[in-house]
C-alpha cells in the first residue's frame, strides 16, 4: 500500500512569493491534515479536510490556506512569503478523520524562504 | 489554549539503557499518542492510547496513559541504535475533541 507523498520535497522561495505545496494521501483515506515544523515550536496544526471540506483550522493567519480535491489529494499554498515561514510542511491522511489519532505522515516538504 | 509539556527536551543514553520520556497537560485528555520522527521522514505512529490508565506494550516500547487523563508516559526498554530520533506526544483535549495538540518533542540521542 503506498504511503502519503508530498511534493515537492525541497524548494526554496524569496520573501513575497507564493508556494503551493501538494499531498496525496494513502488510498481510501478521506481525510488529509497539515502541519507546519519548525525546531522552536514542534508541529503545528494548519488544517484539516475531509471530503473535499475543511473541517477544522489552526491558528494560522489568512496566507495559508489549503483545499481537498475528489480524489482526496490535497494543496496548501503560502502567499506573500516571509522569512518566519521556513519550515517543514507535513501533510497527513487517515481514513476518517483525526479525530481517532491515527495518522500517517508524509516525508514533508522543506521550505526555505530567503 | 491546551499545551502539552513533554520532557526531557532530549536525551543521551548509553545504548541498552532503558528510556522514559512524559507528556503532561494542565487539561484533561481524551486520547494520548506517541509517534517517532526519524531524521528526514514524518512521524510514525507509535503506540496510541484510549482510556485512563491504559498501558499499552509495541514491542519494546510501553506507554501508558495516565488516570488523571493529564499526562502519558512512554518506556523503550533495552534501547539499540535505530532508536534516535525525535519522539512526539499528541492528545486530543477532552473539551475539543476535534483538535490535535502535539509536545515538542524528545530528542533521543544513543552513544555507542
Amino acid at each position: 500500500k503506498a504511503g502519503v507523498t508530498q511534493t515537492p520535497r525541497y524548494l526554496i522561495k524569496t520573501r513575497g512569493q507564493q508556494v503551493t505545496l501538494s499531498c496525496s494521501p494513502i488510498s481510501g483515506h478521506r481525510s488529509v491534515s497539515w502541519y507546519q515544523q519548525t525546531p522552536g515550536q514542534g508541529l503545528q496544526f494548519l488544517f484539516e479536510y475531509f471530503s473535499e471540506t475543511q473541517r477544522n483550522k489552526g491558528n494560522f493567519p489568512g496566507r495559508f490556506s489549503g483545499r481537498q480535491f475528489s480524489n482526496s489529494r490535497s494543496e496548501m499554498n503560502v502567499s506573500t512569503l516571509e522569512l518566519g515561514d521556513s519550515a517543514l510542511y507535513l501533510c497527513a491522511s487517515s481514513l476518517g478523520g483525526f479525530i481517532t489519532g491515527e495518522l500517517f505522515f508524509g516525508e514533508g516538504s522543506r521550505l526555505t524562504v530567503l | 489554549g491546551q499545551q502539552l509539556n513533554q520532557s526531557p527536551q532530549s536525551m543521551f543514553i548509553q545504548e541498552g539503557e532503558d528510556v522514559s520520556m512524559n507528556c503532561t497537560s494542565s487539561s484533561i485528555f481524551n486520547t494520548w499518542l506517541w509517534y517517532k520522527q526519524d531524521p528526514g521522514e514524518g512521524p510514525v505512529l507509535l503506540i496510541a492510547l484510549y482510556k485512563a490508565g491504559e498501558l499499552t506494550s509495541n514491542g519494546r516500547l510501553t506507554a501508558q496513559f495516565g488516570i488523571t487523563r493529564k499526562d502519558s508516559f512512554l518506556n523503550i526498554s533495552a534501547s539499540i541504535p535505530s532508536d534516535v530520533g525525535i519522539y512526539f506526544c499528541a492528545g486530543h483535549p477532552a473539551n475539543r475533541d476535534d483538535k490535535i495538540i502535539f509536545g515538542k518533542g524528545t530528542r533521543l540521542h544513543i552513544l555507542p
